[in-house]
């Protein structure tokens, strides 16, 4: 298994302003993933991160908007950019361990004024 | 392109009553098959997996199966509990997971 902590764990931010969330890991993985929970809705990949390299964006996200960072094999950071009210939502980081089981933070609730 | 179904959106059930939980989706070829909890405003729990070449997965009062060939997976829970009182979610895919949208569970005391 993994555990999994994320900061912060939530946040009341004005419109046009950035938030980066952060996400810490006990162990070393490959991949780290960020997903998107809007207000009533199910989880969205937003992006995978891997170390070393650049993001993989899933349709309809950009990195100008998402730009996530990745600099070991224990942390990565999702940046919500220039927010607006529809940016409220819950963000959370996952990663996979063993055959294919994946754990997930306990999420970062962010409103967007 | 992955859809991933949950049957049903909310439901409601007295405790001690055993209850079946319904997941259906749309392209077989899935790697894993995976059921979360997720209480809340809280963060997801993974309850069980179930790997492709599994048919069932079980824990505690929880047992899990899964059919490939007709695209389903059912989360069984057994004497329903309060605590149980939770949004369950299936999710299939290896890395990329896509998630159904859930179903609400409430078990009245």
């Amino acid at each position: 298994s993994a555990v999994i902590s994320q900061k912060p764990s939530r946040d009341i931010c004005q419109r046009g302003t950035s938030l980066t969330i952060q996400c810490q890991v006990d162990s070393q993985v490959t991949m780290m993933f960020w997903y998107r929970q809007q207000p009533g809705q199910s989880l969205t990949l937003i992006a995978t991160a891997n170390q070393g390299s650049e993001a993989t964006y899933e349709s309809g996200f950009v990195i100008d908007k998402f730009p996530i960072s990745r600099p070991n094999l224990t942390f990565s950071t999702l940046t919500v950019s220039n927010m607006s009210p529809e940016d409220s939502s819950i963000y959370l980081c996952s990663v996979r361990a063993g055959p294919g089981e994946q754990f997930f933070g306990p999420g970062t609730r962010l409103t967007v004024l | 392109k992955q859809e991933v179904t949950q049957i049903p959106a909310a439901l409601s059930v007295p405790e001690g009553e055993n209850l079946v939980l319904n997941c259906s989706f749309t392209d077989s070829a899935i790697y894993n098959l995976q059921w979360f909890r997720q209480d809340p405003g809280k963060g997801l729990t993974s309850l069980l997996l179930i790997q492709s070449s599994q048919r069932e997965q079980t824990s505690g009062r929880l047992n899990a199966s899964l059919d490939k060939s007709s695209g389903r997976s059912t989360l069984y829970i057994a004497a329903s509990q309060p605590g149980d009182s939770a949004t369950y979610l299936c999710a299939v895919g290896d890395d990329k997971i896509i998630f159904g949208k859930g179903t609400r569970l409430h078990i009245l005391p």
